[in-house]
């Protein structure tokens, strides 16, 4: 089973909008990490925000703040006012407690933001 | 802080070729993971090295290697290329193994292999 999913293919927003990107995550662990990076054209992953298990208040940076919702199992990221520089991939990853786990990714969202 | 540097930034090499690619962690990361992106098979772990050590590895066939040194710079080697090689390989650093550690990733190198 996939531990994280994005269900968004492709993503369109207008400038100055607030756009949500979905993501869920599967894990039995009660300790683990959240994370969204977002990879431009030129390949590099930039990340965004992090949200840790415990962490009963949702992330905030910037623009970005991250939907935490434990019961539900997801962390959906809400980007607000869009700007074109937004345009890009962004995937879900996390990070479970135990012991030497692995940073584990999502499929990915492509958001587009047009003017 | 200078962030992670991975050389080359760009590979062509030939069937049946070895290449090796190289990664330098933040300054104080101690932790180095290598990750393989393709269009097809999206973003996949290779390995991690924590202090010299390898502490987890994909599942990759054993012609993908790597190794850390002591001042935690990392390089990866694939032997015996295949087409199915290409890619981009992301390198990030994180001060430990820990899931609050944030990981911070590299540039990339893009291979290619003819």
């Amino acid at each position: 089973a996939q531990k994280i999913t994005q269900t968004q293919p492709g993503m369109f927003v207008q400038e100055k909008e607030a756009v949500t990107l979905d993501c869920t995550y599967d894990t039995s662990d009660q300790s683990y990490g959240l994370f969204w990076y977002k990879q431009p054209s030129s390949g590099e992953m930039i990340f965004l925000i992090y949200q840790g298990s415990y962490d009963e208040q949702n992330a905030t940076e910037g623009r970005y703040s991250l939907n935490f919702q434990k019961a539900r199992k997801s962390a959906n990221l809400v980007i607000s006012a869009s700007q074109l520089g937004d345009s890009a991939m962004y995937f879900c990853a996390m990070r479970e407690g135990r012991g030497y786990s692995t940073l584990t990714f999502g499929k990915g969202t492509m958001l587009l933001v047009s003017p | 802080k200078a962030g992670v540097t991975q050389t080359p930034r760009y590979l062509i090499k030939t069937r049946g070729q070895q290449v090796t690619l190289s990664c330098s962690p933040i300054s104080g990361h101690r932790s180095v993971s290598w990750y393989q992106q393709t269009p097809g098979q999206g973003l996949q772990f290779l390995f991690e090295y924590f202090s010299e050590t390898q502490r987890n590895k994909g599942n990759f066939p054993g012609r993908f290697s790597g190794r850390q040194f002591s001042n935690s710079r990392s390089e990866m080697n694939v032997s015996t290329l295949e087409l199915g090689d290409s890619a981009l390989y992301l390198c990030a650093s994180s001060p430990r193994t820990d899931h609050t550690d944030t990981q911070y990733f590299g540039p990339g190198t893009r291979l290619t292999v003819l």
